[in-house]
Parts: C-alpha cells; structure tokens; sequence
C-alpha cells in the first residue's frame, strides 16, 4: 500500500531532550516536507526537500533540523525540544511534476513538558 | 511574506444546505490546491487547480480557480454528513515544494 509512515504516532517528553520523529515513504517520490498543525494557525511547513541531499526552510524552522541522505526517510530532529513546539506533525511527500498533491502520514502527537 | 488566508473559519450547516469556502493569496500563485482533513485525520488530496478561471468538479463538490490566479473556492452542494470536516487550500511559494496553506475552514454538517 502506497503510504507515508511516521514515528511515534504519540510523545510525551521534557525540555531539551533530543528527539527523532522518523518518516518513511515507499512511493519514491522526490519531494518530501513536514509540517506543523497548532489550533488557529493551520499548516505552517517547517522543512521540504526536493530530492537526496536537497533541504530548505519552510516557515517555521527555527529549533528543528532535518536530513535527506535516502531518497524514501525525512526524519525530524529537535535538538533542545521546548514547549512551544507542542504540536501535532506531520510528513508529506509528493512527486516532483505539478499535477499531484502531498500525501501525508497519519501524524505525530507531540508534547514537550 | 506570503499569505493564504481562507473564510469562513467555521460553519455550521444542516445536512442539504451548500457550502462555500473562500481562498485569497497575497500574490498570484502558478496554481492551488485542496485538501480536506477529517476530524482527528490527516489532511487528504483533493484536486489542483492551474488554469485561470478554471472550474473542475468532483461529484457535489466545485473548485474554482480565480482569473487572476489569487483565489479560489470551494462550493458543496447539498452537504452530507461525510462532508464533515475541515477545508484547506494551498498554494506554492517559492520553489514548487514549498507550499503554504490556508487557515483552514471548518465545516459542522448536523442533521
């Protein structure tokens, strides 16, 4: 089945305890992004890449990092976790032509206490 | 930088009443998408609009492109309940894997 898998689907953890938010997708598609959803601000994209070794800034970056060193993982890192970045997130990917929109995955449930 | 605002945030309709959502962009976009995300979901593809003043349809539902490539909608017609759910669209900003969404509307379809 065509999907976009992320892991864990739930986290609880304290401040400034580095974490990985993994995201696999086995449609090789070149662009994969993530996102973060917080009530009343919708979808705020934090990192995308177009393809292996090619990342860039969404429009909420700061305190995440991302890699792309395999073409099908995009994992999340937060280094120093706070709790602002309590939020639901999730990983999209997508074919690099126009015509098709992101799939995402089921999203991760983040609590930073 | 650039926005994608979307009205109404919510609304509340009894099951066979229409639905409309409304999209504006800051700047003209190459094209717009939608999505729809149910309660406790992911948010879902819908359909891309890339023609000015396109109109493409999918069963009840309507998308509109705007002429000026800077909105777009939504329509519903004759809502069921399985139309419950929040509405965004999205648009390229910058590179085509940057994509900015909208704030979302809301929709609450009762019988």
């Amino acid at each position: 089945e065509a999907q976009v898998t992320q892991n864990p689907r739930y986290l609880i953890t304290v401040t400034g305890k580095k974490l990985t938010v993994t995201c696999s997708q086995n449609m090789n598609h070149e662009y994969m992004s993530w996102y973060r959803q917080d009530p009343g601000l919708g979808l705020r994209q934090i990192y995308y890449s177009m393809n292996v070794e090619v990342t860039d800034k969404g429009d909420v970056p700061e305190g995440y990092k991302v890699s792309r060193k395999e073409k099908r993982n995009f994992p999340l890192i937060l280094e120093s976790p706070s709790p602002n970045q309590t939020s639901l997130y999730f990983c999209a990917s997508r074919w690099g032509r126009d015509a098709y929109g992101y799939t995402f995955g089921s999203g991760t449930r983040l609590t930073v206490v | 930088g650039q926005q994608v605002m979307q009205i109404p945030q919510y609304q509340h309709v009894q099951e066979g009443e229409d639905f409309t959502t409304y999209c504006n962009s800051s700047t003209t976009l190459s094209n717009i998408q939608w999505y729809k995300q149910r309660p406790g979901g992911h948010p879902v593809f819908l359909i891309q609009l890339v023609k000015s003043g396109e109109v493409k349809k999918q069963k009840r539902l309507t998308f509109q492109f705007g002429e000026a490539k800077k909105n777009s909608s939504l329509h519903i017609t004759a809502t069921q309940t399985t139309d419950v759910g929040t509405y965004f669209c999205a648009g390229p900003t910058g590179t085509a894997s940057k994509l900015t969404f909208g704030t979302g509307t809301r929709l609450q379809v009762t019988l």
